[in-house]
């Protein structure tokens, strides 16, 4: 079955400093990957997403991730945060259910906070 | 995309009651989806809704706990049934417009159960 494991429950950065967020996938076949952002008390946006197209993904907001088949990770980065970048980020990948329908398995999510 | 609407944004019930939320989609969907999201914590999916068909429950869900229903391909309700306070959560709808590969998310509804 596939799993997600994201790194870091909580990761604090400075506003204009590099954003990385782990995110680690398991798979038994090739994967669809997601990174979706929540901000306080709204529900869950497409930041991007993998369908086995280009392996470095730009999505909104100026974050980008790549995918690295060896390492089975979809690492979500941004160069420079911004106040606005606070917010719960959450990783998934693809999977079929038990109606032979695609659903999407869910990392923990990481806790993006961005000091002055 | 899609635009989805959730009715209610917010409730706060009484125990041994019921609730029904409403997800709406401007646009004609086959997959919907059902989540919960308990505070702090990530998303549980609670059963995706095909419309014609019964919904199909992930393990540890029941339909007599949260019977959902999908009269077309723009609505959907999912009902928490005699509630607890372990019901307070996050429910949140989501749909599938790219045959599989892309879910969209509504507001959520916020249920606090005492």
């Amino acid at each position: 079955a596939q799993s997600v494991t994201q790194l870091g429950s909580h990761v604090s950065v400075s506003e204009g400093a590099l954003v990385l967020l782990r995110c680690n996938y398991s798979s038994s076949v090739p994967p669809y990957l997601f990174w979706y952002v929540q901000y306080p008390n709204q529900g869950l946006q497409l930041l991007l997403k993998y369908t086995s197209a280009a392996t470095l993904v730009k999505g909104i907001n100026g974050f980008e991730a790549e995918f690295k088949k060896s390492e089975t990770s979809f690492h979500l980065t941004k160069p420079s945060a911004h106040m606005s970048d606070a917010a719960e980020y959450f990783c998934a990948v693809s999977d079929i259910n038990a109606g032979n329908n695609r659903k999407l398995i869910w990392g923990l999510g990481t806790s993006l906070a961005v000091n002055p | 995309s899609a635009v989805i609407s959730q009715k209610p944004s917010r409730d706060i019930c009484q125990r041994g009651t019921s609730l029904t939320i409403q997800c709406q989609v401007d646009s004609q969907v086959t997959m919907m989806f059902w989540y919960r999201q308990q505070p702090g914590q990530s998303l549980t999916l609670i059963a995706t809704a095909n419309q014609g068909s019964e919904a199909t429950y992930e393990s540890g869900f029941v339909i007599d706990k949260f019977p959902i229903s999908r009269p077309n391909l723009t609505f959907s309700t999912l009902t928490v049934s005699n509630m607890s306070p372990e019901d307070s959560s996050i429910y949140l709808c989501s749909v599938d417009i790219q045959g599989g590969e892309t879910q969209y998310f509504g507001p959520g509804t916020r249920l606090l159960v005492l």
